[in-house]
């Protein structure tokens, strides 16, 4: 019974190199999220994929972030020349559709950590 | 901004008693309000979700009362146990196809025996 799993559980990176997040989803979930966690504070949306496709990004930064879903393998959360303010813990989840009560499934999450 | 506002960041309660978490939003168009429970090093799992057509659901020691017109939505944990000590995060979302969820900040909630 796996769930959504997330590797690597903690990354440690120094400011200026490339972060690779990656995400597969629950065993027939083809609808995967990102959330970001700063310490005391709750998920933020960053960005929604299907396979092949981001359908929602509106909470992405612009610069420097960016996600895929490929037809075949995990999805990447890749974050390039990283600042000490990308330290957070990145949660991916997912779902089978995007109907309302299509509970997300969470994973637990890759804590990111910029020196 | 922040879309759910939830009070509050933390709470302290003798085993046996009844911890209230409560959570408001603005935007008319959220219409599924679940709650999360997360442990440290883990992440978030759904404890219990409302849609706005019902005042109140109650699963097990778990009770989400809502409240549409004030916009406003609580969880209330019946005889809580030291084995809920952990974060709790409501949540809401609008039915646009998205299903892309608006946290709150989290309560950290403290049971003790």
């Amino acid at each position: 019974n796996a769930g959504v799993m997330q590797n690597p559980r903690h990354l440690v990176r120094r400011r200026g190199q490339e972060a690779r997040l990656r995400c597969s989803p629950m065993k027939g979930h083809s609808h995967v999220y990102w959330y970001r966690q700063l310490p005391e504070e709750g998920l933020k949306f960053m960005v929604y994929l299907q396979k092949e496709n981001i359908i929602d990004e509106s909470g992405m930064p612009k610069e420097r972030f960016s996600a895929e879903f490929p037809k075949e393998g995990p999805s990447i959360l890749r974050i390039q020349q990283v600042v000490r303010g990308d330290s957070a813990a990145y949660f991916c989840a997912s779902s089978p559709d995007t109907r309302i009560n299509s509970p997300l499934h969470f994973g637990n999450g890759t804590r990111l950590t910029v020196t | 901004q922040q879309q759910v506002k939830q009070s509050p960041q933390s709470l302290i309660v003798q085993k046996g008693g009844i911890p209230i978490i409560n959570c408001a939003y603005e935007n008319t168009a959220f219409d599924y309000f679940p709650w999360y429970q997360q442990f440290p090093g883990k992440g978030p799992a759904l404890l219990i979700a409302i849609r706005p057509d019902v005042s109140e659901k109650k699963e097990g020691r778990f009770t989400i009362s809502f409240n549409k017109s004030a916009k406003q939505f609580s969880l209330h944990i019946m005889d809580s146990q030291p084995g809920d000590s952990a974060t709790y995060f409501c949540a809401a979302s609008a039915q646009t196809g998205a299903n892309n969820l608006f946290f709150g900040t989290g309560t950290r909630l403290t049971v003790i025996p």
